[in-house]
């Protein structure tokens, strides 16, 4: 199994709405990240986890919360978020975080905040 | 900005043409990724190639890298209309992060 999924495919959700997106790999990778992409925007980096521990958060504000509860499993929790929030929204994973990894990407989640 | 900056932002070739895109980054790397993104959809990795590589290459994909002038380029030859898509530069800097650059758009017309 090569594959990065991520569920659900589209979310709208209001400003006072709490929503979670789901992500899963079974590749075995120890390494995994969620992502933020404005139309015709680059992805930009919000978090990686390594070994199931956050490694790096990007700054990002607290109305995203992420969570890892075991090696394939990444959520991001959503709590009163913003209409410029409204974005799609990508998890990847990698086998290790860092030096010579490429990144599998999921087919992402497109957020719309209302 | 430590990011990949793509040029062209746009480029529209007819279909067996060769599609050349070029990227610039600012600071030391690790390895240079290579992705593209058909609309809308999640990135699906091409190619890596390493600081102490030069050139390297997939099937219809070449690339070469430039680590004294901080620049790599991305040669699609015999393009496909389904190569329309859009591509990304992605240095790994010495901090292990994915920069990714702002990206060129390629249209292969059939």
């Amino acid at each position: 199994d090569t594959e990065v999924t991520q569920t659900p495919k589209h979310l709208v959700m209001g400003m006072t709405n709490k929503k979670s997106l789901k992500c899963e790999q079974h590749m075995g990778h120890r390494a995994m990240y969620w992502y933020k992409q404005k139309a015709k925007k680059p992805p930009e980096l919000m978090f990686v986890y390594s070994y199931e521990k956050l490694s790096i958060n990007e700054s990002v504000p607290s109305r995203f919360s992420p969570e890892c509860p075991n090696s394939s499993l990444l959520n991001l929790h959503l709590h009163a978020l913003q209409p410029e929030d409204s974005a799609l929204y990508l998890c990847a994973s990698s086998q290790l975080s860092g030096w010579y990894n490429e990144q599998f990407f999921g087919p992402g989640t497109r957020l719309t905040v209302l | 900005s430590q990011q990949g900056e793509e040029d062209p932002q746009a480029l529209s070739i007819q279909e067996g043409e060769n599609a050349t895109m070029n990227c610039s980054y600012k600071t030391s790397i690790n390895n240079l990724q290579w992705y593209r993104q058909n609309s809308g959809r999640g990135l699906v990795h091409l190619i890596l190639i390493r600081s102490n590589e030069r050139e390297k290459h997939s099937g219809r994909l070449r690339v070469t890298l430039d680590t004294s002038k901080k620049s790599s380029s991305l040669l699609i030859t015999a393009s496909r209309a389904a190569d329309t898509a859009s591509y990304f530069c992605a240095p790994l800097n010495q901090g292990g992060k994915l920069i990714f650059g702002q990206g060129t758009e390629l249209s292969v017309k059939p």
